[in-house]
């Protein structure tokens, strides 16, 4: 077990609709990444939260946004949901964002499948 | 064009071989190279995290490699187990932005 916690474990939605993935980052991790793959695809990396702030983006698409509250946890947001978002969202935190020695810890994952 | 490229795409060993995964990267400018390693279904976990002034680093019968110079990586299993079946994944970071380029993965299976 890693600490980091992703509700719900496994999503199924209709094309258009729009949903919300959960992350809690381990006590005291200040960053949070969400990461989706595809089935046989390798990770790819979405978007890096610090501290409640934005740090990089990866290859988000615009019908995607994610957040982090003050208390640290994080929401990433999927509308306009198409068959091709059929994915594991991860999640994964650590503690400062980055750094030699930062290692990231993962979640279990979400399973998004889109019908 | 992947700036990390991974290789082979799949291998099968006998259980107590040793194997070898390569890893090529175009990053520039590089911060740090991590290998993880993820079950089927899991979330990857971290096996070794090299800077660019690290050549070596080993965490159990895993041993990964660096050669900044030409931007290469090779994760070592040495005597191999039946749970070392995985997806093995390398990540480089980049320096300026912290963004993190991954690797498409090694998928490993170890037969008895």
């Amino acid at each position: 077990d890693s600490g980091v916690t992703q509700t719900p474990k496994h999503l199924i939605t209709a094309t258009g609709q729009r949903v919300t993935l959960r992350c809690s980052p381990r006590s005291g991790d200040l960053s949070v990444y969400w990461y989706q793959q595809s089935l046989d695809q390798g990770l790819q990396f979405l978007i890096h939260y610090y501290n409640g702030e934005e740090r990089a983006k990866g290859n988000i698409l615009e019908r995607f946004s994610a957040q982090q509250f003050p208390d640290l946890h994080s929401e990433l947001n999927l509308s306009s949901l198409e068959l091709g978002d059929s994915a594991l969202y991860f999640c994964a935190s650590s503690v400062v964002g980055g750094g030699p020695t930062d290692t990231q810890y993962f979640g279990p994952g979400t399973r998004l499948t889109v019908l | 064009k992947n700036q990390v490229e991974q290789s082979p795409q799949s291998l099968i060993i006998l259980e107590g071989k040793n194997c070898t995964l390569q890893c090529n990267y175009t990053v520039s400018p590089f911060s740090n190279l991590r290998w993880y390693k993820q079950d089927t279904g899991r979330g990857p976990v971290s096996l070794t995290i090299m800077t660019f002034s690290e050549n070596t680093k080993s965490n159990g019968r895993y041993t990964a490699t660096l050669d900044a110079d030409t931007k290469q990586s090779s994760l070592h299993i040495t005597a191999s187990q039946l749970s070392d079946s995985a997806s093995y994944i390398c990540v480089v970071s980049h320096s300026n932005d912290y963004k993190l380029s991954f690797g498409a993965g090694t998928t490993v299976t170890v037969r008895a």
